[in-house]
């Protein structure tokens, strides 16, 4: 059985770095890609970017490039998302999700993970 | 980018009747090579992740009820609940996964009426 688990919220000041982890199971980990996924409250879906665990190559939406970082641990089937410079437009829920065959969209979906930035 | 847009904004449907959302992109996400297109739909309820009903613009996922079902091709798509349930109520998003970024469309919320 697929599962995607986050870790928990978090709490950080303006300017801070925030890192989510999120730990998959059921399914071989290398075999497909991991996407970031935000909504900020109120607010619709905000695709951010994606990594390939196999190769660690990843993509970023421009808006995020340069403070956005994800990384696989594929040691512990984890992917991981740091985000820097955090300013309180990146109060939202971070979502992963996982692509299921490539171009079949995203088929299974962690639990989300609230930050909120707040001085 | 790809901009993704979505009508109506919201609409409320009777028990058992039918519901169309309607989305559109900016550009083609038809895949020549295989003659897919790269459009997906998903379900939101309050307070829990996206659910994906159908990929391809047209194909359900698995467990996906068939009162669920998507049409279209090129840069217009339908999302269609045939006989609506309560359970039905939530926000819909259109996503098209052709061209990163991967945007998503505003969301359509659909209520009972």
């Amino acid at each position: 059985q697929v599962h995607l688990v986050q870790s928990g919220a978090e709490v950080k000041k303006p300017g801070a770095s925030v890192i989510v982890s999120c730990k998959t199971s059921g399914y071989i980990f290398t075999s497909y890609y991991l996407h970031w996924v935000r909504q900020a409250p109120g607010q619709g879906l905000e695709w951010m970017g994606i990594i390939n665990p196999y190769e660690g190559s990843t993509t970023y939406a421009q808006k995020f490039q340069g403070r956005m970082s994800v990384t696989a641990d594929t040691s512990t089937s984890t992917v991981y998302m740091e985000l820097s410079s955090l300013r309180s437009e990146d109060t939202a829920v971070y979502y992963c999700a996982r692509e299921s065959v490539p171009g079949t969209g995203f088929d299974y979906w962690g639990q989300g993970t609230q930050v909120i930035v707040s001085s | 980018d790809i901009v993704m847009t979505q009508s109506p904004d919201s609409l409320a449907v009777s028990l058992g009747e039918r519901a169309t959302i309607n989305c559109k992109s900016s550009q083609s996400v038809l895949y020549s090579s295989n003659n897919k297109n790269y459009l997906a739909w998903y379900q939101q309820k309050p307070g829990q992740p996206p659910k994906l009903l159908i990929y391809w613009a047209s194909t359900r996922e698995s467990g996906v009820p068939d009162r669920f079902s998507g049409s279209g091709s090129g840069t217009d798509f339908t999302l269609t609940i045939s006989r609506l349930q309560a359970e039905d109520l939530a926000v819909y998003y259109c996503q098209q996964y052709y061209s990163t970024p991967f945007t998503f469309g505003p969301g359509t919320t659909v209520d009972i009426k």
